[in-house]
């Protein structure tokens, strides 16, 4: 069965500091990967997605970039972080477009 | 364009009372629709899903119809429990051929007391 892990789960960094989340999925090979940010309150907003090693698409211009260095790993980072980048991030992955997408358990990002 | 409305709550019911969280959408095509819960601290969570017009997903109690006729996918459960305190979420994927994202609702914050 696939499984879908996230690191830190819980991360205080400060004002400036560079961020590295990651992702990795188990299970399955070649999946779409996403990153979404959930802000006080409940909506999700989608930040990046991969449909392929190297690949990646930005849906939103901001602090953060991302980076799919293995078939299965996803990485979010960010050079100084804002205060504006506490939130909750979680990732997930689908079979392919389109598809249902599964859930990592997130990352709870306090920026001070 | 695509949409997903859904109640925001905050619901609170009584253990054993009838659930019902309203979700309607706005799509092009044939979408897939989609019920997550994310129970606090945790990610989401896919509780159920259905790909076509008056199919019924169901699970742990839960259930929702597709109605293409109202553009509804409304989620009920018969009876809560205190642990089904949590946030429902609904959402879309337009469709395959697409290319389009999915579309999530704001989400409906449900606690269940005793």
């Amino acid at each position: 069965s696939q499984t879908i892990h996230q690191w830190p789960a819980t991360l205080v960094q400060p004002v400036g500091s560079p961020l590295s989340l990651e992702c990795t999925v188990e299970g399955t090979s070649n999946p779409n990967l996403y990153w979404y940010r959930q802000a006080a309150g409940r909506g999700l907003q989608l930040l990046f997605y991969s449909v392929g090693i190297g690949q990646i698409s930005s849906e939103v211009p901001q602090n953060l970039s991302a980076s799919r260095p293995q078939d299965r790993q996803f990485i979010l980072s960010s050079k100084k972080l804002l205060l504006s980048d506490s939130g909750f991030y979680l990732c997930a992955w689908s079979v392919e477009w389109g598809e249902t997408q599964y859930f990592g358990p997130g990352t709870r990002l306090l920026v001070l | 364009g695509n949409s997903v409305t859904q109640m925001e709550g905050p619901v609170t019911l009584s253990e054993e009372a009838f659930l019902t969280i309203n979700c309607t959408y706005t799509a092009t095509g044939y979408p897939s629709l989609f019920w997550y819960v994310q129970y606090p601290g945790e990610g989401l969570q896919l509780l159920l899903k259905a790909t076509k017009a008056d199919d019924k997903g169901s699970n742990k109690g839960f259930e929702a119809t597709y109605r293409k006729e109202t553009t509804s996918f409304h989620l009920e459960k018969g009876s809560v429990q205190v642990s089904d305190s949590a946030v429902y979420f609904c959402a879309l994927i337009p469709s395959k051929t697409s290319y389009d994202k999915v579309i999530f609702g704001p989400g409906t914050s449900l606690s269940v007391i005793p």
